[in-house]
């Protein structure tokens, strides 16, 4: 059954340090997504991405956040200067057709990491 | 704006009794919503979803959920719990009209004794 791969499982890394996320989708998909959960938080929607660009983004997806395809099968999620509470664990996740017509997201087992 | 509650972190059931996960919902339209399961080390994976057909709804493994617009429920359940079933559940509802997101709420741990 095809799924979604992320690495790394898990990250430690020290404040201010750039850490990148990857994730690779299901072949066919071609919409993208990234979520993450606080240790005891809900999981918090991060940002959409379509066709190259990003097509939606929640309020914590500022400007240390960036997300890109570099190539035809991985999504990247990159913090640019991590801060603690950055500390998550981090899902991606993908979808064949846009999330408002089916609400069928596939997701990975996710990327946890700690800030120190 | 779109949230869910759902109102126990943790469930505790005999293997072969009934499950009943409770999950509550705010919306200011008629929402989608979603049962996503999250085993150990494993990804979100959806159990079910509810899109305005029927308010009963069947989802994998055996699992159903009943839209209740009048309580704005939307309760999952299972006749026969399994060892397998012991997970995280969590209640999703889909975001404002045009929205990509998905809104989780808390979750709630599934323990299922021998």
């Amino acid at each position: 059954e095809p799924e979604v791969t992320q690495t790394p499982s898990h990250q430690v890394t020290q404040m201010g340090q750039e850490v990148i996320l990857r994730c690779v989708p299901i072949s066919n998909h071609l919409y993208f997504y990234w979520y993450r959960q606080i240790l005891g938080q809900k999981v918090e929607f991060l940002v959409s991405f379509y066709n190259n660009e990003i097509s939606e983004k929640s309020e914590i997806f500022d400007d240390q956040f960036s997300v890109e395809r570099p190539d035809g099968s991985n999504f990247t999620l990159k913090i640019r200067s991590t801060k603690l509470e950055d500390s998550a664990m981090y899902f991606c996740a993908s979808s064949e057709i846009r999330m408002r017509t089916t609400g069928e997201l596939f997701f990975g087992e996710g990327s946890r990491l700690t800030v120190l | 704006a779109q949230s869910v509650t759902q109102l126990d972190s943790h469930v505790s059931v005999s293997e072969g009794t009934p499950v009943l996960l409770r999950c509550n919902y705010s919306s200011s339209y008629s929402p989608s919503l979603f049962w996503y399961v999250q085993h150990p080390n494993k990804g979100l994976q959806l159990l079910l979803k509810y899109t305005s057909a029927a308010t009963l709804v069947k989802g994998i493994n055996g699992f159903e959920a009943e839209f209740k617009k009048s309580e704005t429920s939307f309760h999952l359940t299972k006749p026969s719990a399994h060892m397998s079933d012991a997970a995280e559940y969590f209640c999703v509802v889909s975001g404002l009209g045009g929205s990509e997101k998905l809104v989780f709420g808390k979750g709630t741990k599934l323990t299922v004794n021998p």
